[in-house]
């Protein structure tokens, strides 16, 4: 069962802010919103998690809706290192983690 | 810190052999889960180990198997190769805490092809 919904696919320009969105209706009251990203083929790269307030590290901003029922990952100059298939997935940490179908992220020069 | 370490990248077997892959995880990380990744199936959980004992198990036949040492590197082992068992197979080790903030990180993954 789709735990998330997510766009297929996004274009972004080099250097500007890709804002990617995530429902997750569904969401559990002790479960975090994750992300993660995958670039052709290999492992899926840990990006940034929160669970109801906004979140920033060095990769990424993290935007979650009061209700928690969606959130959107920024990244706020994209470059073409960020082309990848992104994933959000709600995670109660060390439990099996559960990929949609991701948004296929193209950041064009 | 190095990251999570899988060997070998890439492997092809022919259908009924079988097939160890290894997982190095993260330094201090104690759990390694195992995850099959298809493009028609997507991310599917196959186990998870902590402290050397399988802690949770996903819904694959019994000729997936997997193993964890005393230093936290875990083994997956498939036996009797089917064609549909071409896959990456991804490593993830996290602290091993019932946290919700507990990370999974992921290694490169193994690239199994079975003719």
């Amino acid at each position: 069962d789709a735990k998330t919904t997510q766009p297929t696919s996004m274009d972004c320009a080099e250097g500007r802010a890709a804002n990617l969105p995530c429902n997750h209706s569904t969401i559990s009251g002790n479960e975090y919103v994750y992300w993660y990203r995958q670039i052709h083929s290999q492992g899926p790269q840990y990006i940034i998690h929160g669970l109801k307030n906004n979140e920033t590290n060095e990769m990424a901003s993290l935007i979650i809706t009061e209700d928690r029922k969606s959130s959107t990952l920024i990244l706020p100059h994209a470059t073409l290192r960020d082309t990848a298939v992104y994933y959000c997935t709600p995670s109660a940490g060390n439990t099996p983690l559960v990929f949609g179908k991701g948004t296929r992220l193209s950041v064009i020069a | 810190k190095a990251g999570v370490t899988q060997t070998p990248r890439y492997l092809i077997k022919t259908r009924g052999q079988q097939v160890t892959l290894s997982c190095s995880p993260i330094s201090g990380h104690r759990s390694v889960s195992w995850y099959q990744q298809t493009p028609g199936q997507g991310l599917q959980f196959l186990f998870e180990y902590f402290s050397e004992t399988q802690r949770n198990k996903g819904n694959f036949p019994g000729r997936f198997s997997g193993r964890q040492f005393s230093n936290s590197r875990s083994e997956m082992n498939v036996s009797t190769l089917e064609l549909g068992d071409s896959a990456l197979y991804l490593c993830a080790s996290s602290l091993g805490y019932r946290g919700a903030t507990d990370t999974q990180y992921f290694g490169p993954g193994t690239r199994l092809t079975v003719l």
